[in-house]
């Protein structure tokens, strides 16, 4: 069955350093979100992403985050200086058609700041 | 108020029970409801996607709608120990709007 993956499964890392977690999404999806989930509290918008452009975005997704389509088969998310509130588990998703009803997740990258 | 609330648990049933798991929602433009299913140390996984009031039957599972109460349900019967994960409501405006999530609740199913 395809599937969402997403690495690194865990990434530890300094306050004020740049993270880039990746996510390969299931091949013939279109459209493709990020969201985010701290420990003990709800998963949480950050953007959605849809022929090379982003559709949507929360309040979260300031400035230190962007995302990338950077080739056919890869999707970033890139925080360019952490801080100990990005502490959280991302989680990729991708949709074929763009509906909320069809969204696959991958299974999450952990990102620790120290 | 917020958004999105849902029963906090944890929630321990034995086999074969019959669960019940609830969300209340404050914001009336939310017109579509989804249940997700999410394993330890896994991403969500849909289980039951509803569009506005009604219900939606899919073997052990039953998603209800009520958008007068604003309240959703998700009801398993005949509970099995593979059902014991957590239980996450979701819900949005447009059927390619972003998702509101409840904080979720971790059910267990004793053998």
């Amino acid at each position: 069955e395809p599937e969402v993956t997403q690495t690194p499964s865990h990434q530890v890392t300094q306050m004020g350093q740049e993270v880039i977690l990746r996510c390969v999404p299931i091949s013939n999806h279109l459209y493709f979100y990020w969201y985010r989930q701290i420990l003990g509290q709800k998963v949480e918008f950050l953007v959605s992403f849809y022929n090379n452009e982003i559709s949507e975005k929360s309040e979260i997704f300031d400035d230190q985050f962007s995302v990338e389509r950077p080739d056919g088969s890869n999707f970033t998310l890139k925080i360019r200086s952490t801080k100990l509130e990005d502490s959280a588990m991302y989680f990729c998703a991708s949709s074929a058609t763009g509906v909320t009803g069809e969204l696959f997740f991958g299974e999450g990258s952990r990102l620790t700041v120290l | 108020q917020k958004e999105v609330e849902q029963d906090p648990g944890p929630l321990s049933v034995p086999e074969g029970a019959i669960v019940s798991l609830n969300c209340t929602y404050s914001n009336s433009a939310f017109q579509y409801f989804m249940w997700y299913r999410q394993y330890s140390r896994k991403g969500p996984e849909l289980l039951m996607y509803t569009y506005s009031s009604g219900n939606k039957e899919d073997g052990r599972f039953t998603a209800q709608v009520d958008k007068s109460s604003k309240y959703i349900s998700l009801f398993i019967r005949d509970s099995q120990p593979s059902d014991s994960a957590t239980y996450l409501c979701a819900m949005s405006a447009g059927a390619n709007s972003k998702l509101t999530f409840g904080k979720g609740i971790t059910l267990s199913v004793r053998p």
